[in-house]
């Protein structure tokens, strides 16, 4: 079956643009993350989606992002007023439920780069 | 807060050459241990599930084994196809997985 796909798969961007980044995940799955990884370093936790809410939002570094998850199943990362540290690569994943116990499933990430 | 460390960052192998990773952890209450394979310009590939202290699970070359405080990833007899970077995460009190920095495994034919 399908896997989690995210497009673009790559952004150029200047600062202080806005960027939208999109996540379609597996169908039926009802929990939904978005990750950031930085080069040589694992990747990091921004927000998860169970349905269409965000129970957890801890990992946004600011208020200049923001994401939304309408039907509960395609997720949109939204980052206002783009810096140059917000070069890296978004990853999106998702979970059939809670996944304290369930593994995540990945997609492959969209790059973006600041110029 | 949890967090995960991985050693070593970068490991070399002959092909056929067997060897571990590891995989060092702090969690207040370990709900999962996951091991996942990333290969370059790719999304992590989930490889491993692991609950409880003593649990072990294989995979073709790839077995994993946990304890309290750390997880192995043995690899044997290993091939060029094998090589990737390999990351560990734990999920505990919240629904969010903590990543280690992963391992950089390179398998010369």
């Amino acid at each position: 079956g399908a896997g989690v796909s995210q497009t673009p798969s790559n952004k150029v961007t200047e600062k202080g643009k806005y960027v939208e980044l999109r996540c379609d995940p597996i169908s039926g799955h009802t929990a939904l993350y978005w990750y950031r990884q930085s080069l040589g370093q694992g990747p990091e936790f921004l927000i998860y989606f169970q349905g269409t809410g965000a129970a957890d939002d801890s990992g946004l570094p600011n208020d200049r992002f923001f994401a939304v998850r309408p039907e509960g199943s395609v997720s949109t990362l939204k980052i206002q007023r783009t810096e140059r540290g917000d070069s890296a690569v978004y990853l999106c994943a998702s979970s059939p439920g809670r996944s304290s116990y369930n593994e995540q499933f990945f997609g492959p990430g969209t790059r973006l780069t600041v110029l | 807060e949890d967090q995960v460390t991985q050693s070593p960052e970068a490991l070399r192998l002959q092909e056929g050459e067997s060897s571990s990773l590891n995989c060092s952890y702090t969690v207040s209450g370990l709900r999962g241990l996951f091991w996942y394979r990333q290969d370059p310009g790719k999304g992590p590939e989930f490889l491993f599930t692991l609950y409880s202290a003593g649990e072990e699970k294989e995979k073709e070359r790839l077995k994993a084994t946990l304890t309290k405080k750390e997880s192995f990833l043995h690899i044997t007899a290993p091939k060029p196809e094998d090589s990737a970077t390999y990351l560990c995460a734990v999920s505990g009190g919240s629904e969010k997985l903590v990543f280690g920095k992963g391992t950089k495994l390179t398998v010369n034919p």
